[in-house]
């Protein structure tokens, strides 16, 4: 079950900022490093965000992370078409000795 | 290249036996500890089992401990999940992924179904 809670769904029209929120707690965001994962229908996630706000090679500079406290949020700004999916956060839980997930965010371009 | 491939899904039936395999390539797998994530139809991402890069310890998600075991072969550069007593819940794509999380394989379909 998931132990990060993050909005069901979130929507922009083209060029718009939209933001995802992640809320945990202090054995799991409060203690460590945030991932962010995009997931387009019938793929496997792609690794989008990590250790606050770094960017794989290849990941467009529209995507941007922030953490503060026990909360994370991803930022997807000029938001484009091809942006249109679901959304998870992941961070290590200290207290289970593994990660944990968000429960994800579907993105709707409008 | 990178890369992780899951392989060994299908269909089985409740109670049933399983066992998954992802192989990797592009990378010293041994230096890496490896994890195992799976998805419902449906649903979101769910953390279901790790193992350290040299196999001495391992950790499973409370909804498989005990029906599950994962397991590393390093010098085949593979890991494995040997799922069982398998229930309609475990139903889902299986996918591998290695320690930051950073790569992903494309997944194995695992069916629970009589």
């Amino acid at each position: 079950q998931s132990v990060l809670t993050q909005p069901p769904s979130a929507s922009g029209t083209p060029g718009q900022r939209v933001t995802i929120s992640c809320s945990g707690s202090s054995s799991n965001i409060g203690s460590n490093t945030v991932n962010w994962y995009q997931q387009l229908p019938g793929t496997a996630p792609k690794f989008l965000i990590y250790s606050k706000n770094k960017r794989p090679s290849g990941v467009p500079d529209r995507f941007s992370g922030s953490k503060s406290g026990t909360s994370a949020s991803l930022a997807i700004s000029g938001l484009q078409s091809e942006d249109e999916a679901d959304y998870y956060c992941a961070a290590w839980d200290d207290r289970l000795n593994g990660y944990v997930f968000g429960t994800g965010t579907k993105v709707t371009v409008l | 290249e990178v890369q992780l491939v899951e392989s060994g899904g299908g269909l089985v039936q409740p109670g049933g036996s399983l066992r998954l395999s992802c192989a990797a390539s592009g990378f010293t797998f041994s230096d890496y500890a490896m994890h195992w994530v799976r998805q419902a139809p449906g649903k979101g991402l769910e953390y279901v089992s790790a193992i350290s890069s040299n196999g001495r310890s391992t950790y499973y998600a409370n909804s498989v401990k005990g029906r599950f075991t994962i397991s590393r072969d390093n010098s085949k550069n593979t890991l494995y999940l040997q799922m069982g007593s398998l229930r309609a819940e475990d139903m889902a794509v299986y996918y591998c992924t290695r320690y930051y999380m950073d790569v992903w394989g494309k997944g194995t379909t695992v069916t629970v179904s009589s």
